[in-house]
C-alpha cells in the first residue's frame, strides 16, 4: 500500500523562522497527497494538498509540492507564527480499500 | 452542516466494562475509519470500512469490534476495556476516488479506563 516517512520532531522555532517539515512517500502509481494539522484538543484537519506529480498545494502560507523525482512532499512556510503551532501529518489519498497510515506527526511549537 | 460527529466526547470506565463508540457521517461518503491516538506513538489505525457491509483491520485491531450499520454509521465497541485503551479516538470519513480522497475527521472521543 501507499506510504509516508515525516520528519519526526519536536521541531521548536523562534517567531518568522523558516519551516521546512520532510515527507517522503513509497507508493504504487501517483496517489494525492495531503498535509494535516492538529491543534491542541481538536481532530485533524486539512491542512492542504496536491493531486498530481509537480503540483503545488498551498493554505494559509504554508506550500508543498508534490515531486516525483525524489518522492517527496515536504511542508514549507517561509514565516512562522505562534499561532502555527501544532501537530502536523503527512498522508497519501484515502478511500475505496485504501488503508491510510499514519506516523507520529511532527510537533511544531513556534516561540515568540 | 455537521460532517462527522462523535459521541460521546469524553468516557471514563472501569477495566472490564464494555461500551460502543459511535460515528456517525453526513457526508454521503463510502470510507470511514477509526484511529487511536496516543502520545509519542501518532495516530494508529484500528479498523476501516471500505464501503457499507464490509470492514478490515487495520494496524491494532486487537481488543475492538466495529460494525457498519449503514452508510452515515461507523461505531467502535470494546467488549472488556483495559488501561491499555485508555487513548482518544477518532473516526474520519473518505470520499469516492481511490487514492485521491483527503479525510474528514470528527473531533475525538477522550476515553480513560481505570
Amino acid at each position: 500500500g501507499n506510504s509516508v516517512t515525516q520528519m519526526e520532531g519536536p521541531v521548536t522555532l523562534s517567531e518568522e523562522a523558516f519551516l521546512t517539515i520532510n515527507c517522503t512517500y513509497t507508493a504504487t502509481g501517483y496517489p494525492s497527497l495531503f498535509w494535516y494539522v492538529q491543534y491542541p484538543g481538536e481532530g485533524l484537519q486539512l491542512l492542504l494538498k496536491a493531486t498530481k506529480a509537480d503540483d503545488k498545494g498551498s493554505n494559509k502560507g504554508f506550500e508543498a509540492t508534490y515531486r516525483k523525482e525524489t518522492t517527496s512532499f515536504h511542508l514549507e512556510k517561509g514565516s512562522v507564527q505562534v499561532s502555527d503551532s501544532a501537530v502536523y501529518f503527512c498522508a497519501p489519498g484515502a478511500g475505496g480499500y485504501q488503508k491510510v497510515t499514519f506516523g507520529i506527526g511532527t510537533k511544531l511549537q513556534v516561540i515568540p | 452542516n455537521a460532517g462527522v460527529t462523535q459521541t460521546p466526547k469524553f468516557q471514563v470506565l472501569k477495566t472490564g466494562q464494555s461500551m460502543t463508540l459511535q460515528c456517525a457521517q453526513d457526508m454521503n461518503h463510502n470510507s470511514m475509519y477509526w484511529y487511536r491516538q496516543d502520545p509519542g506513538m501518532g495516530l494508529r489505525l484500528i479498523y476501516y470500512s471500505a464501503s457499507e457491509g464490509t470492514t478490515d483491520k487495520g494496524e491494532v485491531p486487537n481488543g475492538y469490534n466495529v460494525s457498519r450499520l449503514n452508510k452515515r454509521e461507523f461505531s467502535l465497541r470494546l467488549e472488556s476495556a483495559a488501561p491499555s485503551q485508555t487513548s482518544v479516538y477518532f473516526c474520519a470519513t473518505a470520499g469516492v476516488g481511490s487514492y485521491n480522497s483527503p479525510l474528514h475527521f470528527g473531533n475525538g472521543t477522550r476515553l480513560t479506563v481505570t
